[in-house]
């Protein structure tokens, strides 16, 4: 069975860090990973959508990246703002076993302070 | 505009009543589904659907009922059998993917339900 892990479960940055976010994933047989944002009593807001043959994907400060033989993916957020300031989730779509179900990791609330 | 919406934001539900989450999606996804959020314990998948007229129940899918009569509606239905009921509530949906898999996964605003 998947498991997601992301590491830490929660960070406070001053404005202006770069900084990293991690999700690793035990079963590498993945069809994608996907970064969401999620801002308190709101959904889930799509960030970056990583397939299994990419390497990275970015948009605008954000970058993800991927490495599928060592079960882990990667968010850099540079230069973060306190606009930042939300949970951030990963979540590992299944290539195989009939039901293609995402599992998520639990996020990482990120906090970033003036 | 393209999306998925979902109502009431807001719902409060008395003992023993059953209640309706209304999701709605209009990005012509066949997949859907329903997710249970409370403090702590992350994300958890109550039921999904595949294809209109067809679910499956999630990990935590007892006290809760669907249908998927129409591509764009997947409600749900909190039943009286459902003990701690208060949470927040999320619908998603996606398409398939070429080589299977899903695709992205799009979320809505959520329903908070209370049990007054």
């Amino acid at each position: 069975k998947q498991e997601v892990t992301q590491i830490p479960a929660a960070l406070s940055v001053p404005e202006g860090e770069n900084l990293v976010l991690n999700c690793s994933f035990t079963d590498s047989a993945i069809y994608n990973l996907q970064w969401f944002r999620q801002d308190p009593g709101k959904g889930l807001t799509s960030l970056l959508l990583i397939q299994s043959s990419q390497r990275e994907q970015t948009s605008g400060r954000l970058n993800a990246s991927l490495d599928k033989s060592s079960g882990r993916s990667t968010l850099y957020i540079a230069a973060s703002q306190p606009g930042d300031s939300a949970t951030y989730l990963c979540a590992v779509s299944p290539s195989s076993g009939g039901s293609y179900i995402p599992t998520f990791g639990r996020g990482t609330s990120l906090i970033v302070h003036p | 505009d393209g999306g998925i919406t979902q109502s009431p934001k807001y719902l409060f539900r008395k003992e023993g009543q059953n209640v309706t989450l209304s999701c709605e999606q209009n990005l012509n996804h066949d997949a859907m589904y329903w997710y249970r959020q409370d403090p702590g314990q992350g994300l958890r998948l109550i039921y999904y659907s595949q294809i209109v007229n067809d679910f499956q129940k999630g990990d935590i899918a007892e006290g809760y009922s669907v249908s998927r009569e129409k591509k764009e509606s997947f409600p749900l239905t909190v039943t009286s059998a459902q003990k701690n009921p208060t949470a927040f509530y999320l619908c998603a949906s996606s398409s398939p993917g070429l080589a299977g898999g899903q695709n992205e996964q799009f979320f809505g605003p959520g329903t908070r339900l209370t049990v007054l």
